[in-house]
């Protein structure tokens, strides 16, 4: 088993749509969560970070359900420019709180 | 300008041929790491450093070696590349306390072939 895990998609939604992803992950003593964005053979950059209260950023709302061990993240009013592949990322045991740990990626389309 | 570079940006290369990609960072990062993404599986971590003359195993460390001799760069080295190394290679880097639970900032890759 993975220890970070996304349904690869694609999501292929309509300008406008709200869309949710979901990403599970193994290691119970993970400390910190975090979506990353990855356009297409570019560098991932640090979307959001993840909060045991969840957080919200403009259109943009992450989620984390420590007791499910699942991390969500929902987007509103879907522009073309949110086409990018989504990374769920956690770190490693306590010990080993430096260590980021990806998920393979969830790739959203977003057309016309 | 913040940022990380990495030289080359696509390498072609044969088997057996060693060759090392650069990594350099302008933000004073103590921590450095080296990813590779493959289709599928994700960015899987080769080695890192949290700081000069410290460095560690990642999930995939064989067949690579890294130095870390001053703060600023972090260079990978294929001593004797292997087809199973043609991948896309990441070098990130971030600030040194709780590394984990800081964003970390991506060099922009190297595409790497070797036939």
């Amino acid at each position: 088993r993975k220890e970070v895990e996304q349904d690869p998609g694609p999501f292929n939604v309509p300008e406008g749509a709200t869309v949710a992803f979901n990403c599970t992950y193994s290691n119970s003593a993970s400390q910190s969560f975090f979506w990353y964005r990855q356009d297409c053979r570019k560098e991932p950059k640090l979307l959001m970070s993840v909060y045991s209260s969840g957080n919200e950023d403009g259109r943009f709302t992450a989620q984390l359900n420590r007791a499910s061990q699942y991390i969500s993240l929902l987007i509103r009013d879907s522009k073309l420019s949110d086409s990018a592949t989504y990374l769920c990322v956690v770190t490693g045991a306590p010990d080993s709180s430096y260590k980021l740990i990806f998920g393979s990626g969830t790739r959203l389309l977003v057309r016309p | 300008e913040a940022q990380v570079t990495q030289n080359p940006r696509y390498l072609i290369t044969v088997t057996g041929k060693k060759l090392t990609v650069t990594c350099s960072q302008n933000m004073n990062h103590e921590y450095m790491s080296w990813y590779r993404q493959d289709p599928g599986l994700g960015l899987r971590q080769i080695y890192y450093s949290m700081n000069v003359e410290v460095t560690d195993k990642g999930d995939v460390p064989e067949g690579y070696k890294v130095s870390r001799k001053e703060k600023r760069n972090f260079p990978l080295i294929l001593e004797s590349p292997s087809p199973n190394q043609t991948s896309l290679y990441f070098c990130a880097s971030s600030s040194p306390l709780l590394a984990g639970a800081q964003e970390q900032y991506f060099g922009p890759g190297t595409r790497l072939t070797v036939t």
